[in-house]
């Protein structure tokens, strides 16, 4: 089983549109959770770290379910800049070293 | 706000060489980390190292790997014989003592092997 899980899309959606992402990981006993954004042929970035009350940057919110081991983002509004690939990343500790995992990447095109 | 250097950001080099890829990270963090992204596939982690010691190696980091942080601020990464499979991104990167922020990436260092 893949420690993170994404559906890989592409979601091709129209701008103004609303997109959820979802996610899975395995491992329990993860310690934080996080949506980093990549453009083409560039590093992933921070988009923003994910808690269980949930929360919310301008358009993103982000919502962690503990007990189903479930991640999600979802983008209200979406703008052409929107599009890119977006990574499921969990922190794990495992023998006092702490370790990214990343997801395999949903890819997003917010078409005119 | 705060960067992770990485220089060169293109490297081409011919199977068989050594090659070593230089990263400055964030002056106050702890943890340093190497990772590695072959074109179309997921980032794949490499090596974390904290204290001056490797913490852990994933199954790639063989013997051809090795990393270094020789001056307290310079963080290397060397593959002694570089293979035509060794081709990709290596992203650099490091994390600070509050882990809810995550880690800060370098942009990245293209790795072509010919």
């Amino acid at each position: 089983r893949k420690e993170v899980e994404q559906d890989p899309g592409p979601f091709n959606v129209p701008e103004g549109a609303t997109v959820a992402f979802n996610c899975t990981y395995s491992n329990s006993a993860s310690q934080s959770f996080f949506w980093y954004r990549q453009d083409c042929r560039k590093e992933p970035k921070l988009l923003m770290s994910v808690y269980s009350s949930g929360n919310e940057d301008g358009r993103f919110t982000a919502q962690l379910n503990r007990a189903s081991q479930y991640i999600s983002l979802l983008i209200r509004d979406s703008k052409l800049s929107d599009s890119a690939t977006y990574l499921c990343v969990v922190l794990d500790l495992m023998d006092s070293s702490y370790k990214l995992i990343f997801g395999s990447g949903t890819r997003l095109l917010v078409r005119p | 706000e705060p960067e992770v250097t990485q220089t060169p950001s293109h490297q081409v080099t011919q199977m068989g060489q050594e090659v070593i890829l230089r990263c400055v990270p964030i002056s106050n963090h702890l943890y340093f980390y190497w990772y590695r992204q072959i074109l179309g596939q997921k980032v794949e982690f490499l090596v974390s190292f904290y204290n001056n010691e490797i913490s852990e190696k994933s199954e790639i980091f063989d013997d051809q790997f090795s990393v270094e942080r020789p001056d307290g601020s310079n963080f290397t990464l060397k593959i002694r014989s570089t293979k035509l499979e060794d081709s990709a991104m290596y992203f650099c990167a490091s994390l600070g003592a509050d882990l809810g922020y995550g880690y800060t990436f370098g942009s990245g260092t293209r790795l072509t092997v010919v």
